[in-house]
C-alpha cells in the first residue's frame, strides 16, 4: 500500500497572497492530480500531471500554478488569494491515466481573511 | 457535455433504514460509472465501479446498477450503520467521448443516527 501526504493541513492567508500547497506520495504513481473541493459543487480538476516535469491544466486552472519537479511531489500555487475564499484542496494520484484508480489525500484547508 | 447529477445534498436515515441515494450521468458515450466515499478528515476513496451496462457493482453491503436505459447509477444499502454517515460521491469517465477525466456528482452528505 502507499500514502499520499498533503500539507499544510489548514492554510490560512490574506488576501491577494501567494499560498503554496504541497502533495507527496509513495505509491509510485506516475500521475498526479489537483482538485478543488467546494460544499455542493463536487470536485474540480485544477491541474495533474503524467510524468516528472510534466503539467496540464484542468478546467480550473486559472488563478493556480502548479509545479512537479519529483515524480513523488505535486505542489500547487494559489497566485492571489480571495478574499472570504474558502475551499479543500484535494491531491490525487494513479499509476497512469485512463482507467486507473485514484488515491485521495486528506486534503488542505484554505480560508482567506 | 458530460455531466454528473445528484439532486439529494443531504440526506439522514436511522441505523437499519434502507438507503437510496439517486445519481444519473450525461454523456454521448460508454463511460465507467464510480461511487466514492468521503469520510470525515479524509480524502476521497472508491467504493465501487462499474464498466460496462446493465452489470451491478458492489462493496461492503453497498450496491449500484449502471442502467444505460435511464443513465442512472443509483447507490443503495439494504440496512445502514452510523459507521455509513460520510459524503457519497457519483462519477464518471468516459474515454469514448474523448476524455480521461473524473466528472463528479455534487456530493450527498449521508447522515445516520444511533
Amino acid at each position: 500500500g502507499g500514502i499520499i501526504t498533503q500539507t499544510p493541513k489548514f492554510l490560512i492567508g490574506q488576501e491577494g497572497q501567494k499560498l503554496t500547497l504541497k502533495c507527496q506520495q509513495n505509491f509510485n504513481h506516475d500521475t498526479m492530480y489537483w482538485y478543488r473541493q467546494d460544499s455542493g459543487k463536487g470536485l474540480r480538476l485544477i491541474y495533474y500531471s503524467i510524468t516528472e516535469n510534466d503539467l496540464q491544466k484542468g478546467d480550473l486552472s486559472e488563478g493556480y500554478d502548479a509545479s512537479r519537479e519529483k515524480k513523488s511531489s505535486f505542489s500547487l500555487t494559489v497566485t492571489s488569494a480571495q478574499k472570504n475564499e474558502m475551499a479543500v484542496f484535494l491531491c490525487a494520484s494513479s499509476i497512469g491515466l485512463g482507467g486507473d484508480t485514484q488515491y485521495f489525500g486528506p486534503g488542505t484547508r484554505l480560508l482567506v481573511l | 457535455g458530460d455531466s454528473v447529477i445528484q439532486m439529494q445534498g443531504q440526506v439522514t436515515l436511522s441505523e437499519n433504514d434502507f438507503l437510496f441515494i439517486n445519481c444519473t450521468y450525461s454523456t454521448t458515450g460508454y463511460p465507467t460509472l464510480f461511487w466514492y466515499v468521503q469520510y470525515s478528515g479524509e480524502g476521497p476513496q472508491l467504493l465501487l465501479q462499474v464498466t460496462t451496462a446493465n452489470n451491478k457493482g458492489s462493496s461492503r453491503g453497498f450496491e449500484a446498477t449502471y442502467d444505460k436505459g435511464t443513465t442512472s447509477f443509483h447507490l443503495q444499502k439494504t440496512s445502514v450503520q452510523e459507521i455509513d454517515s460520510a459524503v457519497y460521491y457519483c462519477a464518471m469517465r468516459d474515454p469514448s467521448s474523448g476524455s480521461w477525466q473524473l466528472i463528479f456528482g455534487s456530493g450527498t452528505q449521508l447522515t445516520v443516527m444511533p
